[in-house]
């Protein structure tokens, strides 16, 4: 099993340029989400999803879409990026939704600058 | 609604000594309780976590907590550091029903001296 993936690793983006940013699980998990991580900030939500077809906000979605129209993928959308957005992305999901006890399994990042 | 705080963004010691990360968690609801770490250029993966029954919980390479509900806390130590233990360090909380969703601290880097 790959576990979590996401693609690309790195991307150098210009402001108000768009892009996708990729995420696929192999485990069959119900929930999956996606973080950004700044310094001193700790991990924050910003989109999460129980199941396909259905998608919440987190903590900070502005400037970002989702959507899920299977369980394995769960891409992260940037319309016009802002160089508020440079940040380190991580996708992370879980066996269940609606239940706390569950790991988070965590994919390897996305690196992203706005210039 | 669900907190957690770690005091100190930075942790400090030498190899062979004590690591103590500090925790302290706010829910309305019992807690599950979990440690991360993330090592350089890494994602994040699971290093304990307590769901219900014996409050000392031990983890992978070495790390143990201990759940310490008049405390709220839930403080990670590990008896002797290791170079290979530099990282950083996330708690997280979450609950079942409505809290299910994990709510993590800003994270505790752990440097650790020869």
């Amino acid at each position: 099993n790959a576990g979590v993936t996401q693609t690309p690793k790195f991307q150098v983006l210009k402001t108000g340029q768009s892009m996708t940013l990729q995420c696929a699980q192999d485990m069959n998990h119900e929930y999956m989400s996606w973080y950004r991580q700044d310094p001193g900030m700790g991990l924050r939500l910003i989109h999460y999803s129980v199941g396909a077809g259905i998608t919440d906000q987190g903590e900070v979605p502005n400037g970002y879409n989702v959507s899920r129209s299977t369980t394995e993928d769960f891409p992260l959308r940037l319309l016009s990026a802002a160089p508020s957005q440079t940040s380190v992305y991580f996708c992370a999901t879980k066996p269940q939704s609606g239940t706390g006890w569950d790991t988070q399994y965590f994919g390897p990042g996305t690196r992203l600058t706005v210039l | 609604a669900q907190s957690v705080t770690q005091l100190g963004s930075h942790v400090s010691v030498s190899e062979g000594a004590l690591v103590l990360l500090r925790c302290n968690y706010s829910s309305s609801v019992p807690p599950y309780l979990f440690w991360y770490v993330q090592y350089p250029n890494q994602g994040l993966q699971l290093l304990l976590k307590y769901t219900t029954g014996a409050t000392l919980v031990k983890g992978i390479n070495g790390f143990e907590a201990e759940f310490k509900k008049s405390e709220t806390s839930f403080h990670l130590t590990k008896p002797s550091a290791h170079m290979s233990d530099a990282a950083e360090y996330f708690c997280a909380v979450s609950a079942s029903g409505g809290s299910y969703i994990p709510t993590f601290g800003r994270g505790t880097s752990l440097i650790v001296h020869p």
